[in-house]
């Protein structure tokens, strides 16, 4: 079947280092897209990718960094530059950059930096 | 600019009651999509339904129903004869049409608790 991978589920760092989530779908979408969730509070867009090898910011890409070197992965390195890494990521992908098509969502990682 | 609001932060209800999520969106845009989510605890967003800005005939499937009025802005989503398995967060999202990708705008979310 196919869907959206994000490993790990969970993730522990030491402040100050920087930490890479993974993700990759094999929806053979075009776009890709990286959410922050903080408890109670709605989603926040990182980073996005409509095509490979293109990629832009989002509201909250300060401390963040992509990659999109393959269609099918769109990894996300938290840096030591992000203030409040603790939250939960969630990587989604959508088949095109259509506004009608829904945006399909992976299981999430949640980071914690101590 | 776009704007989903859900003023519910959060609701519980006994469960087999009815109960409705409401959500009020913002855009200047004449074509656009509205689209519910529901996060279980295990954290996936699970799509449930998108709707057009051009059709505003009423939905049904199943227990969920959902009212979209564009004279009011809003996009209200109603679990009839809820279940605990219902308890989750919803959430509310606008998509534009010609947005390639960019903004698709949640609301804040509604924790729903059904409780037995």
């Amino acid at each position: 079947d196919g869907g959206i991978t994000q490993s790990p589920k969970y993730l522990f760092r030491k402040e100050g280092q920087n930490v890479t989530l993974s993700c990759e779908q094999n929806l053979n979408h075009d776009a890709m897209y990286w959410y922050r969730q903080d408890p109670g509070q709605g989603l926040r867009l990182i980073y996005y990718s409509q095509i490979v090898n293109d990629f832009q910011k989002g509201d909250i890409a300060e401390g963040y960094s992509v990659s999109r070197e393959k269609k099918e992965s769109f990894p996300l390195t938290v840096t030591s530059a992000q203030k409040n890494p603790t939250a939960f990521y969630l990587c989604a992908s959508r088949p095109d950059r259509g506004g009608r098509s829904p945006l399909h969502f992976g299981n999430g990682t949640r980071l914690t930096v101590t | 600019a776009q704007k989903v609001t859900q003023a519910q932060t959060e609701i519980s209800v006994v469960e087999k009651e009815d109960v409705t999520l409401d959500c009020v969106y913002e855009t200047r845009d004449t074509t656009y999509y509205l689209f519910w989510y529901k996060q279980p605890p295990s954290g996936e967003l699970v799509f449930l339904i998108r709707r057009n800005s051009f059709d505003e005939q009423n939905e049904i499937s199943g227990r969920y129903s959902w009212n979209f009025q564009k004279s009011t802005s809003s996009f209200n989503f109603t679990i009839t004869a809820s279940q605990v398995v219902d308890s989750a967060v919803y959430f509310c999202a606008l998509s534009e049409a010609d947005n390639y990708g960019q903004n698709f705008v949640f609301g804040p979310g509604t924790r729903l608790s059904v409780l037995p």
